[in-house]
């Protein structure tokens, strides 16, 4: 079956950087992108980029533009995704999603950003 | 970017219960629309894709329709285990895009 096994909870201070790691399994890795989508504590979701593991093209939502870079790994079927100048907005629980429509997704990481 | 609201922010319905949610693109987005459940402490699920077409594994309750900017999802029935909150996502343009999400309490 198709999974999405996230990296553990993080902890960084205000200006910090944080590498969250996406690895899948049960499924063909280059045969769809991966997305990124992160949810403050009570609010709402919020999509970030995304990349193509067969081409390593990414792109993402221009609030995040210069602090977030999403990559990929095909030899170990991992992405990541590097959130740079943390503040502490950035709290929130970042997830995974496979393809078009979300169709799976990651337990989710904890980043915790405070001084 | 593609603004999607969504209504009602939450509603209190009972077990057995007809349930609409609605979202709006603020411009045509065609069908390129899809919902999702979330419970507390969990990632969301897919239940509906292309605005109209059940994942694989959802109840048949489960409905959605609409196409450019006006959309909705339906609950035929509602059952306990479908008290969560709902969200629609944009897909037709980057940056994707979510509703602010419906939550539906037990009356």
């Amino acid at each position: 079956q198709v999974q999405l096994v996230q990296s553990g909870a993080e902890v960084r201070k205000p200006g910090a950087s944080v590498k969250v790691s996406c690895k899948a399994s049960g499924y063909d890795f280059t045969n769809y992108d991966i997305n990124w989508v992160r949810q403050a504590t009570g609010q709402g979701l919020e999509w970030m980029g995304w990349v193509s593991p067969n081409s390593g093209y990414t792109g993402h939502a221009q609030r995040f533009q210069g602090r977030v870079t999403i990559t990929r790994n095909t030899s170990i079927s991992t992405v990541y995704m590097e959130l740079n100048s943390l503040r502490s907005e950035d709290t929130a629980v970042y997830y995974c999603a496979r393809g078009r429509w979300l169709l799976d997704w990651g337990q989710g990481t904890l980043v915790t950003v405070s001084s | 970017a593609i603004q999607m609201t969504q209504s009602p922010s939450s509603l209190s319905a009972s077990v057995g219960d007809r349930v609409t949610i609605t979202c709006r693109a603020s411009q045509g987005i065609r069908n390129d629309l899809g919902w999702y459940q979330q419970k507390p402490g969990k990632a969301p699920k897919l239940l509906i894709y292309a605005a109209a077409t059940l994942q694989n594994g959802v109840p048949s309750r489960f409905s959605g329709s609409g196409s450019g900017t006006d959309f909705t999802l339906t609950i035929s029935s509602l059952q306990p285990e479908d008290f969560a909150t709902y969200y629609c996502l944009q897909d037709n343009n980057y940056p994707w895009t979510f509703g602010q999400g419906t939550k539906v309490q037990i009356k």
